[in-house]
């Protein structure tokens, strides 16, 4: 049972750069979120895809936006590049036909390791 | 808003007990839990409290007390493979999404 898949693993990028980032869930689940992990702190979560349609945000710029595909699978992009952009981007997944009221258990990615120079 | 306090660094010995704190502050409460990282790794789902008092899994466990807004995470006969960051987390107001604290990063030697 292949777990949560994050492609690519690290990336380089100068600032005004796009980038795009790629996610699959674990096998059975329909909802992906997309957290920012920065250097020694905690993931931040940006967004939540449920259905192909951005569920709830969290506090991030119009710059950051995703996309979900029929198969579930996930993208976040990310626009106008800044050197705070880098940092590790992590997709977790779960099955949520509703908004978990209590969300316990994530199933997270290794995550894409983005640079912006 | 909602925040989240737990160490930021905790050492300890092989074979030892350690205990990472956690206190948190929330509009509504939905459980408390807590994840490990290893470097350069995915974080991993260890335990979750929705209600008061110990769950035990293994060599850890994980305690809940809902009227101090506090938990904390016991692991015991230390291995160095326990060498990680650990990070409490509750669900966001919707429930949607977890907010996580800093992360705790323990170091085990022997």
């Amino acid at each position: 049972d292949a777990g949560v898949t994050q492609s690519p693993t690290h990336l380089i990028k100068t600032r005004g750069q796009q980038v795009t980032l790629r996610c699959s869930p674990k096998s059975g689940h329909d909802t992906v979120s997309w957290y920012q992990q920065a250097l020694g702190q905690g993931p931040q979560f940006i967004f939540q895809y449920y259905e192909e349609e951005e569920r709830q945000r969290g506090n991030f710029p119009d710059r950051f936006s995703g996309h979900q595909f029929p198969n579930y699978s996930s993208e976040l992009n990310v626009n106008a590049l800044l050197l705070g952009d880098s940092a590790l981007y992590l997709c977790a997944s779960s099955l949520g036909a509703d908004p978990s009221p209590t969300n316990e258990k994530l199933f997270f990615g290794s995550g894409t390791q983005l640079s912006v120079l | 808003g909602q925040s989240l306090e737990q160490p930021s660094e905790v050492t300890a010995v092989e074979g030892a007990i350690v205990q990472i704190n956690c206190t948190y502050q929330t509009s509504g409460f939905y459980g408390l839990s807590w994840y490990q990282q290893h470097d350069g790794g995915a974080p991993t789902f260890l335990s979750y409290n929705a209600l008061d008092g110990l769950e035990e899994t293994g060599r850890f466990s994980s305690f809940l007390s809902r009227s101090d807004s506090y938990g904390y995470l016991l692991l015991q006969e230390l291995q160095m493979k326990d060498s990680a960051s650990y990070f409490c987390a509750v669900p966001n107001q919707a429930g949607t999404a977890l907010i996580f604290g800093k992360g705790t990063t323990l170091s085990v030697s022997s």
